[in-house]
């Protein structure tokens, strides 16, 4: 079954840090560019990062840079966003979706695997 | 606010035919790049429903269509169903931004 399944969502006070991950199986993960998309509560969606299938490309939505890490393990299917610093505008269900694309992750690709998304709330 | 704009909402009888707008930029949509839909029921995550412009993923009914001009795209449902309602985003690439931008989403209702 192709699917992707986020956790390490939960409960943070502003400026402190969370671990989001993401699961993939029944597809090739190593070949795919992954992206984090996150949608606010009552909100709409909002893309965070990618990363290309090699770990050697990631980009960032300005409201996240220098904050959050994407990374991956091809070796054990995983996917990883390490947010820091958060604040309470970060509070949002995080998704994690393939990129339609092959190894390179190019502007025109879409996203055509989602997963159910964990949720992340900052508040003191 | 999105660099993106669509409607808030649209609404449509069943069997009737809707389109849902999206309006961009010469920094996304109007430079040629892609513009994708997707579906997103309340409660669940969002599907790929349109992708580059015209194209349906396997086990898109036919009911749904793209189409982009200039700097704007529209999405087409036509035969409503009370199942069409959800909430559709369209999603392009922005130069400016260097990132992929989504509009701030279309509430349909079927009536």
């Amino acid at each position: 079954q192709v699917q992707l399944v986020e956790s390490g969502g939960g409960v943070v006070q502003p400026g402190e840090s969370l671990r989001l991950s993401c699961a993939a199986s029944g597809f090739t993960f190593s070949i795919f560019g992954i992206h984090w998309v996150r949608q606010a509560p009552g909100k709409g969606l909002e893309w965070v990062a990618v990363i290309w299938y090699d770990e050697n490309h990631k980009y960032y939505a300005d409201s996240v840079k220098g904050r959050f890490t994407i990374s991956r393990d091809n070796s054990k299917n995983m996917l990883f966003l390490q947010m820091n610093s958060l604040r309470a505008e970060d509070t949002a269900i995080y998704y994690c979706a393939k990129d339609r694309g092959v190894y390179q992750v190019v502007p025109n690709d879409s996203l055509d695997m989602w997963g159910q998304g964990t949720m992340v709330t900052v508040s003191s | 606010q999105s660099v993106v704009t669509q409607p808030p909402s649209v609404s449509g009888a069943p069997g009737q035919r809707v389109t849902i707008s999206c309006t961009g930029s010469s920094s996304n949509i109007g430079a040629g790049y892609h513009v994708h839909w997707y579906q997103q029921v309340p409660g669940t995550a969002p599907k790929l429903l349109i992708y580059d412009n015209d194209n349906r993923p396997s086990g898109v009914p036919d009911r749904f269509s793209g189409s982009k001009s200039g700097t704007s795209a529209s999405l087409a449902i036509t035969g409503l169903q009370a199942e069409d309602e959800a909430d559709y985003y369209c999603q392009s690439y922005d130069s400016s931004l260097s990132g992929r931008v989504f509009g701030g989403g279309t509430k349909l209702t079927v009536l």
